[in-house]
């Protein structure tokens, strides 16, 4: 079965330059997530998105942003990067028709910020 | 404050023994519970979850269990494999503001089975 895509899978960037992670949803999936896993932590909830609106947010700083897109894929852009963003970053997603929302989840993106 | 808690970083069993791993909340409002296991340098993958509505829920080898009074739930894994060793993440829902479930985790789990 397909699962979730996310591409890169490792991303090496520098103190205040700007990254984009990409997220491609199980198809016929409605919502997407994001979450953040720092180093020996647990997975933070940053935003979520259902058909292709901002949905709720959580812990994410300003200087991210997220959206949806018409094929349902979506992407994080973080701008001004901090040594401190450096973490897993996750996406998952789910669908709303089958009344349990299971999120499944991507194999993440690993930014390490220098 | 952490809403989701395992207390026990981490668990060691013989193969073929029943594996408990064990998970309290403290949000009542959350309405659906999830377990995901976890390996290094990969996502977490969905293995059981149970709605707030029952007490069990059983696939397999592994079974949840919910006891809504006490916020307290478990995965038992019977029988344990070398397989399964992994970090489990314990994870609660909670319906947010804009329709979404939001996934609160607990810190995690290692879960050692010996051969």
């Amino acid at each position: 079965a397909a699962g979730v895509i996310q591409s890169p899978r490792h991303l090496i960037k520098e103190k205040r330059e700007t990254a984009t992670l990409k997220c491609y949803p199980i198809p016929r999936h409605d919502t997407v997530y994001w979450y953040q896993q720092g180093p020996g932590q647990d997975p933070q909830f940053l935003i979520s998105f259902y058909e292709k609106m901002q949905s709720d947010k959580g812990s994410i700083p300003d200087r991210f942003s997220a959206q949806q897109f018409s094929d349902y894929h979506s992407e994080l852009n973080m701008s001004s990067l901090e040594l401190g963003d450096s973490a897993l970053y996750f996406c998952a997603s789910s669908t709303r028709f089958t009344g349990e929302e299971t999120q499944y989840f991507g194999p993440g993106t690993r930014l390490l910020v220098l | 404050d952490q809403q989701v808690k395992q207390n026990s970083p981490s668990l060691s069993v013989q193969e073929g023994r029943i594996s408990i791993l064990n998970c309290d909340y403290t949000n009542s409002m959350f309405d659906y519970f999830l377990w995901y296991k976890k390996y290094p340098a990969e996502g977490p993958t969905f293995l059981i979850s149970i709605s707030s509505i029952k007490d069990k829920n059983e696939d397999g080898r592994f079974t949840v269990f919910l006891n809504k009074s006490a916020k307290h739930l478990s995965l038992h894994i019977v029988p344990s494999q070398p397989g399964d060793s992994a970090v489990y993440f314990c994870a609660a829902s909670e319906k947010a503001m804009g329709g979404s479930e939001k996934l609160v985790f607990g810190k995690g789990m290692k879960l050692t089975v010996n051969p």
